[in-house]
């Protein structure tokens, strides 16, 4: 079973919309989540982090936190075509060793398009 | 701009060769990491500094050498490749400190393709 599961996609949005992406982790001991912007032949750029049940907010981005179904998402209101790119879902779990690194795992990521 | 910067940012090199990957730092992150992305693959973690302390080893082939002389500086040192091992290989930085909910801050990766 993969730790952190995303659906690939693609998916495919129209330019105002609201795009809805999804990730289940399977480690319930997973403490810190985060969302990752990858752009073809760059970097991930983090745009979002939760740690806590329920929504946190930052401009057209939203994460959702549900840890009794180990459930995070990311919503993009008023989609651009600037916002096409493949988004990472990352899960952190404390490093077993008692360290205070953290072991973060990625999902594979969707494709998200957003058309004009 | 990124603050973590690497180069180089293509790298062709055949089986039989030596080379190796830079990566420097300048957010005052004390752990370093190496990510290996393949296509239609997760990111896997390879290795992680703290401290300059090797802390995981994500039980990756000796082909693969890394290399922490200082918290602001890592190198993948290489040798002996396959041709699996293509792929994009990227450094990120993090506070160690609370590292779980510290965020990784990546460079823009280096493009290997082993010939």
């Amino acid at each position: 079973q993969k730790e952190v599961e995303q659906n690939s996609g693609p998916l495919s949005v129209p330019e105002g919309a609201i795009a809805s992406l999804n990730c289940t982790y399977s480690d319930r001991g997973s403490q810190s989540f985060f969302w990752y912007r990858q752009y073809s032949g760059k970097s991930p750029e983090l745009i979002m982090s939760i740690y806590s049940n329920g929504d946190k907010e930052d401009g057209r981005f939203t994460a959702q936190l549900n840890k009794a179904s180990q459930y995070v998402s990311l919503l993009i209101r008023d989609s651009q075509p600037s916002d096409s790119a493949t988004y990472l879902c990352a899960g952190g779990l404390p490093n077993a060793g008692g360290t205070s690194y953290g072991k973060l795992t990625f999902g594979q990521g969707t494709i998200l398009t957003v058309h004009p | 701009e990124t603050g973590v910067t690497q180069t180089p940012r293509h790298l062709v090199m055949g089986m039989t060769n030596k080379k190796s990957l830079k990566c420097e730092q300048h957010l005052g992150h004390n752990a370093m990491y190496w990510y290996k992305q393949s296509a239609k693959k997760p990111l896997e973690l390879m290795f992680v500094y703290s401290l300059e302390e090797r802390v995981e080893n994500n039980s990756v082939p000796s082909r693969f050498s890394p290399e922490c002389p200082n918290s602001s500086h890592l190198f993948l040192h290489l040798h002996t490749l396959q041709p699996e091992d293509s792929a994009l290989y990227l450094c990120a930085s993090s506070h160690r400190e609370g590292a779980l909910y510290s965020p990784l801050h990546f460079g823009n990766g280096t493009r290997l393709t082993v010939t």
